[in-house]
């Protein structure tokens, strides 16, 4: 079936350093990826978003990464700072689905 | 704050309590989601209602009922739950059910099953 999943449950850097989230997927189909950011008590927020005509991605200190070969999905925090610990997660939606895709996320804490 | 807001966010329920989930989107959106999220385990789609009309239900037990009486309020009632049930309860909403539409989170009832 169709799933969605991250390489490490936690991840843990130092503030300034860059930070790599990595997510891997399995359907092929999948023309759509998104990464969410969750802080505590908070809901899923939107960081950045790519198609799969496209291989990166920059945001604002974000930067998204598809390598469709092998269905591998990254995103990386330039300058990781305290404000960016949270749980990320990878989803994603082809293009008969209405519905996201989530993987199980990973909680990154940034130490000062 | 995203525009997206959900009451009561704690609830504590026993078995054969009745109670309701409420949502409330303020974006002006059309689409409208549940979602479930587990310790330790991935966002679940439960329903999407599109223009106040169900367009998903993800094999969701009856025992979940959802209500959206117009495109900016959605209901959750819950009935006979049962302890696994015990979640976040995650509201969002989005401009349409395509491809792209960026999909707003509400922060979510914390559901506790006694």
């Amino acid at each position: 079936g169709e799933s969605v999943g991250l390489h490490l449950p936690t991840l843990s850097v130092q503030e300034g350093d860059n930070s790599i989230i990595n997510c891997a997927y399995s359907n092929s189909a999948s023309d759509y990826f998104i990464w969410y950011k969750q802080e505590s008590g908070k809901g899923p927020q939107f960081i950045i978003d790519i198609r799969s005509n496209m291989d990166k991605r920059q945001g604002q200190r974000v930067t998204v990464l598809l390598n469709k070969t092998v269905k591998h999905l990254s995103l990386q925090i330039a300058a990781t700072q305290p404000g960016d610990s949270a749980v990320y997660f990878c989803a994603e939606r082809d293009q008969a689905g209405t519905a996201l895709i989530f993987g199980k996320g990973t909680t990154l804490s940034v130490s000062s | 704050e995203t525009g997206v807001t959900q009451t009561p966010r704690h609830l504590v329920m026993g078995m054969t309590n009745k109670k309701s989930l409420k949502c409330e989107q303020h974006l002006g959106h059309n689409a409208m989601y549940w979602y479930k999220q587990s310790a330790k385990k991935p966002l679940e789609l439960m329903f999407v209602y599109n223009f106040k009309e169900q367009t998903e239900n993800n094999s969701v037990p009856s025992r979940f009922s959802p209500e959206c009486p117009n495109s900016s309020h959605l209901f959750l009632h819950l009935h006979t739950l049962q302890p696994e049930d015990s979640a976040l309860y995650l509201c969002a909403s989005s401009q349409g059910t395509g491809l792209q539409v960026e999909q707003y989170f509400g922060p979510g009832t914390r559901l506790t099953v006694t």
